[in-house]
């Protein structure tokens, strides 16, 4: 069973819109959290990383936020753009070394 | 420009057909790893290496061979491929460092037939 599960598996907004993705995760021990965005046949590019003592993170639209108690984690994209269609994949890390990857949530921005 | 290369991008073989996928890095990352994507899957690690001559089993290394003699390169090796290894690959690298944020490679997509 994999230790990062994401939800939904894929979602659909109009442009301008805002939308929110989750992340549960079991691994442990914890020691960061990643989100990446992986365009259509390129390779993942970090968006966030937070330690277990952050609680949330921005970069320009997308904020993660974490709550390492309930082990859970969320994207938000405010104002969404054409050009935020992409795969959003949650990395969790529980060393230095080795992560572990969920499945993705599959975005698609309409005009 | 600070980047991680993979060569081929695609690669179409046969089954028991030795092949080798590079990843060089030019940023001098200590850190690389190989990992495998699959649809519905997530991306899965394969093998990484800490530094040169030093590596290690990621969570799916059956099938696979890597060596690390120098810092810059970290080949994949495919010694028989099988239908099975037909993926996704990426390569990818970092510093060390609290974060150790990962540059990812293109990807190479490889076809086993």
């Amino acid at each position: 069973k994999n230790q990062v599960e994401q939800s939904p598996q894929s979602l659909i907004i109009l442009e301008g819109k805002n939308c929110t993705l989750q992340c549960n995760y079991t691994v442990s021990p914890f020691s960061n959290l990643r989100w990446y965005k992986q365009d259509t046949g390129r390779g993942p590019v970090s968006l966030t990383i937070m330690t277990f003592s952050e609680n949330t993170k921005s970069n320009g639209r997308y904020t993660a936020t974490l709550d390492a108690d309930t082990k859970q984690s969320s994207l938000h994209i405010t104002a969404s753009q054409l050009s935020d269609s992409a795969s959003y994949i949650c990395v969790v890390s529980p060393n230095d070394y080795k992560l572990s990857f969920g499945a993705g949530t599959t975005v698609t921005v309409r005009a | 420009e600070a980047q991680v290369t993979q060569n081929p991008r695609y690669l179409i073989t046969v089954t028991g057909k030795k092949l080798t996928v590079t990843c060089s890095q030019n940023m001098n990352h200590e850190y690389m790893s190989w990992y495998r994507q699959d649809p519905g899957l997530g991306l899965r690690q394969i093998y990484y290496s800490m530094n040169v001559e030093v590596t290690d089993k990621g969570d799916v290394p059956e099938g696979y061979k890597v060596s690390r003699k120098e810092k810059r390169n970290f080949p994949l090796i495919l010694e028989s491929p099988s239908p099975n290894q037909t993926s996704l690959y990426f390569c990818a690298s970092s510093d060390r460092g609290y974060y150790n944020e990962q540059f990812f490679g293109p990807g190479t997509r490889l076809t086993v037939l």
